[in-house]
């Protein structure tokens, strides 16, 4: 069963860094491409970003670009953000999700329970 | 101001059919393959269609999707009230190198 577990959220000023963590189980980890994607409350889905199964090619949303930093380690099925100068506006719920079957590149077919990320003063 | 266009709200009756319809341009749908989600309050999306209309082992086929040119469709038959959740397209866009998704729709199941 395939399952993914986030870590990391919390409270923080903005400014403020933060890393959270994506366990996965349940598939070979290093052979999908995996996601963050974001909903502040109230909001729609937001893309982050997304690393190929070998780390070697990342992508970033323009709204985050310079500012957090997507990685993995496959020896550790571990998938990670790094997120640093913080605003107001990254308040959301981050979701990692695996990428899918499909030939797309927005089929995401298993996503974590998410972590809640509050940038307030 | 989202990439793709949704309709903000749609509504039909129990047993009834609706669309949803996601508008945009050819550097994302017109090129690349869209998926929709399912959300439902406090819990994580769910994958109903990819590239187009493919869908996901246990869906159902109440649900099905489509595409032509720069648009695609959602669309849901047999309405039932656990239905009523926002729905949202998603693909690439070429252009900006970052998956885009639309607004999202509210469906209200009556």
């Amino acid at each position: 069963e395939v399952q993914l577990l986030e870590s990391g959220g919390g409270l923080l000023q903005p400014g403020g860094s933060l890393r959270l963590s994506c366990a996965a189980s349940g598939f070979t980890f290093s052979s999908y491409a995996m996601n963050w994607v974001r909903q502040a409350p109230g909001k729609g889905l937001e893309w982050v970003s997304v690393i190929s199964g070998s780390g070697f090619s990342t992508y970033y949303a323009d709204s985050v670009k310079g500012r957090f930093t997507i990685s993995r380690d496959n020896s550790k099925n571990t998938l990670y953000l790094q997120m640093s100068t913080l605003r107001a506006e990254d308040t959301a719920v981050y979701y990692c999700a695996k990428e899918g079957i499909g030939g797309g590149d927005c089929d995401f077919d298993y996503w974590g329970q998410g972590a809640l990320v509050t940038v307030t003063s | 101001q989202s990439v793709l266009t949704q309709p903000p709200s749609v509504s039909a009756a129990p047993g009834q059919k609706v669309t949803i319809s996601c508008s945009g341009s050819s550097s994302n749908i017109g090129n690349n393959y869209v998926s929709w989600y399912q959300c439902l309050p406090g819990t994580a999306p769910k994958l109903l269609i990819y590239d187009n209309y493919e869908r996901p082992s246990g869906i159902p086929d109440r649900f099905s999707g489509s595409q032509s040119g720069t648009s695609a469709t959602l669309g849901i038959t047999g309405l039932q009230t656990g239905d009523e959740a926002d729905y949202y397209c998603g693909t690439w866009d070429s252009s900006l190198s970052a998956v885009v998704f639309g607004g999202g729709t509210k469906l209200t199941v009556l």
